[in-house]
Parts: structure tokens; C-alpha cells; sequence
């Protein structure tokens, strides 16, 4: 079965300071790979997706921007945090092949920008 | 632009009591998925509901799933404390040839506080 490793767990980070996450993968080949994030303990907003390597898709404008440099690993970064950036950021990844399957979700950076 | 509703957004349950929570969306999908969060911690996937009429049953939950009426529900019987937790629904959006990647779009979470 797949395994999503995310981190940090939690990030404090001053306005204007730059961010990169990472998440990856094990127990799967190419992968759908997506970045969510909860505000304020609710609903999940979409972020970023990619099927495959290099090729990524942004819901949202944003300051933030995400990569995909190997098959298995996703990286949300921004050059200069905001303090609408604060939230929980979770990594989740689906079959690309089988569509009868849910997306699994990481354990989540919870980041404070201050 | 698909959209996820869910209602209630917040339920008080007695222990020991049945409720239902409501998820509807506004276009065509027969890929239906519920996830539970406990506070400070991710998503665990409860049910996937894949065609219409489909029916999860796990514990007091049950789940299920008519794609005519674009509406899904998780049924919660003889509510007990440890079902506290926020549920969502989310629902899969595929490309046109319905081969390539799931989209996942959640609803707003159902806030579900079980007291005795």
C-alpha cells in the first residue's frame, strides 16, 4: 500500500521568508499527485495537481507555486510568504491507473506565518 | 465548475441517537468519497461509494450514493463520543475521456460533536 511522507509537521515562518514543502511518495508508481490546503480547520481548497513528472496545474493564483522533479516527490514552495499563507497543507496522492480508488492524504505541515 | 454542499455544517448529537449528513454536488460524478479528521490531524478515508445506488456500511456508519439526485449520505446510528470528528464529503471530476486524473473537490466538513 502507499505511504505519504510529508514535512515538517509544523512551520513558523516570518512574512516575506521563503517556503518549500515536500512530500513523497512510496508503494506506487506515477502517481496523481496533489497539494490542499485548510484554512481555519475547514474546507479543502485545491491548490495544486500534477499526473506525472513536470507537468503541474494550479487551481488558484497565488503566491505559491509547486514541482514535481522526480516521479514520486511534490514540492509547494513560494519565494515570499504571506500571512494568507497560514494554514494546513496536506499532500495527497491517487492512482493515476485505477479509478476506483480514493486519494490518500499525508500527515500535513501546519505552517504559522507571522 | 463543480461544487460539493454539506449539511449541516456543524451537528450536536446525543449519544445514542441517529442523524444524517447531507452531501450534494452539481454535476455529473459517480465517484463519491468520505473522509473523517480528527482535530490537528489529516484525512482517513471512511468510504468510496462508485455507482449509483451504492451502499458502504462500516460500524454505525453507512454511507451511500444516488448519482441521479447528485446527492450522498452518511447515515450515523446509536451515535457514540468517539464518532466526534469532522466529516467530508468529495467527489472525483475526471477529463473528458474519463481516463486521466481524479480530481478530488470536498465539501465544507460536517462538524459532529457526540455528547452524552
Amino acid at each position: 500500500s502507499q505511504t505519504i511522507h510529508q514535512w515538517p509537521a509544523t512551520l513558523v515562518q516570518p512574512v516575506g521568508s521563503p517556503l518549500s514543502l515536500e512530500c513523497t511518495v512510496e508503494g506506487t508508481s506515477n502517481p496523481n499527485l496533489y497539494w490542499y490546503r485548510q484554512a481555519a480547520g475547514r474546507g479543502l481548497q485545491l491548490l495544486f495537481y500534477s499526473v506525472g513528472i513536470g507537468q503541474i496545474s494550479s487551481e488558484v493564483p497565488q503566491n505559491l507555486s509547486a514541482s514535481r522533479p522526480q516521479d514520486r516527490q511534490f514540492i509547494l514552495s513560494s519565494k515570499k510568504l504571506l500571512l494568507s499563507d497560514s494554514g494546513f497543507y496536506l499532500c495527497a496522492c491517487a492512482s493515476s491507473t485505477v479509478m476506483n480508488t480514493e486519494a490518500f492524504f499525508g500527515q500535513g505541515t501546519r505552517l504559522t506565518v507571522v | 465548475e463543480l461544487k460539493v454542499e454539506q449539511n449541516p455544517l456543524f451537528l450536536s448529537m446525543q449519544e445514542g441517537k441517529n442523524y444524517t449528513i447531507y452531501c450534494n454536488y452539481s454535476t455529473t460524478s459517480d465517484r463519491l468519497y468520505w473522509y473523517r479528521q480528527d482535530p490537528g490531524k489529516s484525512l482517513e478515508s471512511l468510504f468510496v461509494l462508485l455507482s449509483n445506488g451504492a451502499v458502504k456500511q462500516e460500524g454505525r456508519l453507512m454511507a451511500s450514493l444516488d448519482t441521479k439526485a447528485r446527492l450522498s449520505t452518511l447515515h450515523i446510528t446509536a451515535a457514540v463520543h468517539d464518532l466526534s470528528a469532522t466529516y467530508f464529503c468529495a467527489v472525483a471530476s475526471f477529463n473528458a475521456g474519463g481516463t486521466s486524473y481524479g480530481k478530488l473537490t470536498f465539501g465544507q466538513g460536517t462538524i459532529l460533536t457526540v455528547h452524552p
